[in-house]
């Protein structure tokens, strides 16, 4: 399978809730980043894991965590929602990191009402 | 300051134009400078990347890097209106990839 998809597209939750974002990777990669994209904003770097290790993180707090799995694929979940939590959250997996071979999946909007 | 500025427009050309977009970043240090483009509703997909200075051209599309200004290009030469999207520039720092606010464009026939 080629692409990143991301489940679900959209959810709404209430403000205290926790909540799961789901990424598969493009097959054959090895490194997975998750962003941040608030309205009319660029994406913020959350985290990236490698081969399913934490490899670096983004300024977010820690209710912000994630998991990446045997088959690449991966989670972000993020605990004590609050209204600023609201975005388009992206998944983006590449091969070892590459610096330039990011291939991103269409996101989950998440409102936070 | 922001390491990735962008100025985030609109911008509204008609088709046929030659588009500019710009951003300027703050740390010397960048080497990796990525655009992309995000159709609404869409994840960002890279379009164009370079390494240090200097220009890469990839169809109607050209990147170019000014090291010694901080300074990104992209230029859309024949404008199309399936080019209507948002564009972001980026650059990479340990893993981290830094990007603009982006750049609303919309090409009208």
């Amino acid at each position: 399978e080629t692409g990143v998809t991301q489940s679900p597209t959209h959810l709404i939750k209430t403000r205290g809730q926790q909540v799961t974002l789901r990424c598969s990777s493009q097959s054959g990669h090895n490194t997975v980043s998750w962003y941040q994209q608030a309205l009319g904003q660029g994406p913020q770097f959350i985290f990236q894991y490698y081969r399913e290790e934490e490899n670096g993180r983004g300024n977010f707090p820690p209710r912000f965590s994630g998991l990446q799995f045997p088959n690449y694929s991966s989670e972000l979940n993020v605990n004590a929602l609050e209204l600023d939590d609201s975005a388009l959250y992206l998944c983006a997996s590449s091969w070892d990191g590459s610096n330039y071979g990011y291939t991103f999946g269409s996101g989950t909007r998440l409102t936070v009402v | 300051q922001k390491e990735v500025e962008q100025d985030p427009g609109p911008l509204s050309v008609p088709e046929g134009a030659i588009v500019s977009l710009n951003c300027t970043y703050s740390n010397s240090a960048f080497q990796y400078f990525m655009w992309y483009r995000q159709y609404s509703r869409k994840g960002p997909e890279l379009l164009m990347y370079t390494y240090s200075s200097g220009n890469k051209e990839d169809g109607r599309f050209t990147a170019q890097v000014d090291k010694s200004s901080k300074y990104i290009s992209l230029f859309i030469r024949d404008s199309q209106p399936s080019d209507s999207a948002t564009y972001l520039c980026a650059t990479i720092d340990n893993n981290d990839m830094r990007f603009g606010a982006g750049t609303r464009l919309t090409v009208k026939p």
